[in-house]
């Protein structure tokens, strides 16, 4: 099972919004609606940011937002800040019962 | 609160086993499915498997296929994962992480331990 496709990195400016794709196959994140995001900071265990494609856990801020459409997923933050500063992997359930994840993004806050 | 505790780093030989331990507390044990999630040094997430702290069902991945175990002890929370017939590319960190649905499987992944660094090495 390849891992799921995710820029390498990606930056903005406090307060400016972006986009993190996530881009898989029909047997992947084209089948399910089972497609989180996590966010990993320098040392420390991922920490789930969105599931189910839009849901976000008690205690993430509502400044992140997942999204899909067909094969391609989207984690989107808004009013960027210091602190959002991390890698991102996004993962999905596989039509082969397995869990893929994409290779990471690496967020830089300028 | 829930919590995930695993066990210490180790550093293994070629050919080596190894067993990490993930301890949980803060919720009914036998609610919730545990994943294994693996690390290479400044790679990304691999998922191996999962097992059913109920159950004691497994699944993993195949390429883990003949050299991963996933065990149970029901009795004091624990989950273990053993892996045999180390080689380097094992090395890496390997974490615990607790399912998010509740006697399902949505295989996302609520908690995570702190992760045990596994280093294998001659």
């Amino acid at each position: 099972q390849s891992a799921l496709t995710q820029p390498a990195s990606v930056s903005g400016s406090p307060g400016q919004s972006i986009t993190i794709s996530c881009t898989g196959t029909s047997s992947d994140v084209g089948a399910y609606n089972h497609v989180s995001w996590y966010q990993q900071h320098p040392g420390k265990p991922p920490k789930l940011m969105i599931f189910e494609v839009n849901d976000r856990p008690s205690g993430v801020s509502n400044r992140f937002s997942g999204s899909k459409s067909g094969n391609t997923a989207s984690l989107t933050i808004s009013g960027l800040q210091a602190e959002d500063e991390a890698d991102y992997y996004c993962s999905s359930y596989t039509i082969s019962n397995t869990v893929v994840f994409g290779g990471g993004t690496e967020l830089t806050v300028l | 609160q829930v919590q995930l505790v695993q066990s210490g780093a180790e550093v293994k030989k070629p050919g080596a086993s190894l067993r990490v331990s993930c301890t949980a507390s803060g919720y009914t044990f036998t609610d919730y499915y545990i994943h294994w999630v693996r690390q290479a040094p400044g790679q990304g997430l691999e998922w191996m498997g999962w097992i059913s702290p109920r159950s004691g069902a497994t699944y993993h991945v195949q390429k883990f296929q003949g050299r991963v175990t996933m065990t149970r002890d029901t009795a004091i929370s624990t989950v273990y994962m053993e892996l045999t017939r180390l080689t380097s590319d094992d090395t890496a960190v390997y974490y615990c992480a607790r399912e998010g649905g509740l006697e399902t499987l949505d295989h996302y992944f609520d908690y995570w331990g702190q992760g045990t660094l596994v280093t294998v090495s001659s």
